[in-house]
């Protein structure tokens, strides 16, 4: 069946490093794709979306490109902040009543 | 605005046991969603309400889990008898549009069946 997948960490970082958190998908179609995060001890919050090839989501200086050609959706940030430390989750929706496709989640560390 | 809020956040029950979660999605948001995440494994989509009915039920594991959502405001999720691999994590989530965009999601209640 269709099926999202991430690196699965956990992944550990310096402060101000270049970052890159991998996601492929299978699916039939053009899905939505979505990069959500969980930080300690709150619920998923939507990061950042594209909805067809070519399209890059951004948002708080993370960036991702839908790439049709790769089945990829890659997560970026070009300067990581120990804030940014938490859980992110890959995600694609086919369409209709079906809910979210999750990959397993990256755990990502920002050390000082 | 209120967020998604779940309860309990928490909760250890015996195998056998029933245990009943809610979810309170935002205010006017017709589409709820719920989710499982066992350990080490993915999110799982489990079922889909848009209001009081339930669209897509193919992610609940078995019958013993229950879903309800009357009067389409808040929705429980029984699960009874309870088994040791019902343990991890239920998510609930939702949007104001049909589908997949632009989910909310609640910070989760934890389940242990010992």
């Amino acid at each position: 069946g269709d099926s999202v997948t991430q690196m699965e960490g956990p992944v550990t970082l310096s402060e101000e490093a270049f970052l890159t958190i991998n996601c492929t998908y299978t699916a039939t179609g053009y899905p939505s794709l979505f990069w959500y995060v969980q930080y300690p001890g709150e619920g998923l919050q939507l990061l950042l979306k594209a909805t067809k090839a070519d399209d890059k989501g951004s948002n708080k200086g993370f960036e991702a490109t839908y790439r049709k050609e790769t089945t990829s959706f890659h997560l970026e940030k070009g300067s990581v902040q120990v804030s940014d430390s938490a859980v992110y989750f890959c995600a694609k929706w086919g369409g209709g009543a079906d809910g979210l496709t999750f990959g397993k989640g990256t755990h990502l560390i920002i050390q000082p | 605005e209120a967020g998604v809020t779940q309860f309990p956040s928490h909760s250890v029950i015996e195998k056998g046991q029933t245990v009943t979660l809610r979810c309170d999605p935002i205010s006017g948001h017709d589409n709820l969603y719920w989710y499982r995440r066992v350990m080490g494994k993915e999110i799982k989509f489990l079922l889909h309400f848009v209001k009081e009915s339930k669209q897509d039920e193919s992610g609940m594991p078995n019958n013993r889990f229950l879903a309800e959502r009357t009067g389409g405001t808040y929705s429980t999720l029984k699960v009874q008898p309870a088994e040791l691999e019902d343990s991890g994590v239920y998510f609930c989530a939702s949007s104001s549009f049909g589908g997949g965009l632009e989910q909310y999601f609640g910070p989760g209640t934890r389940l242990t069946v010992t």
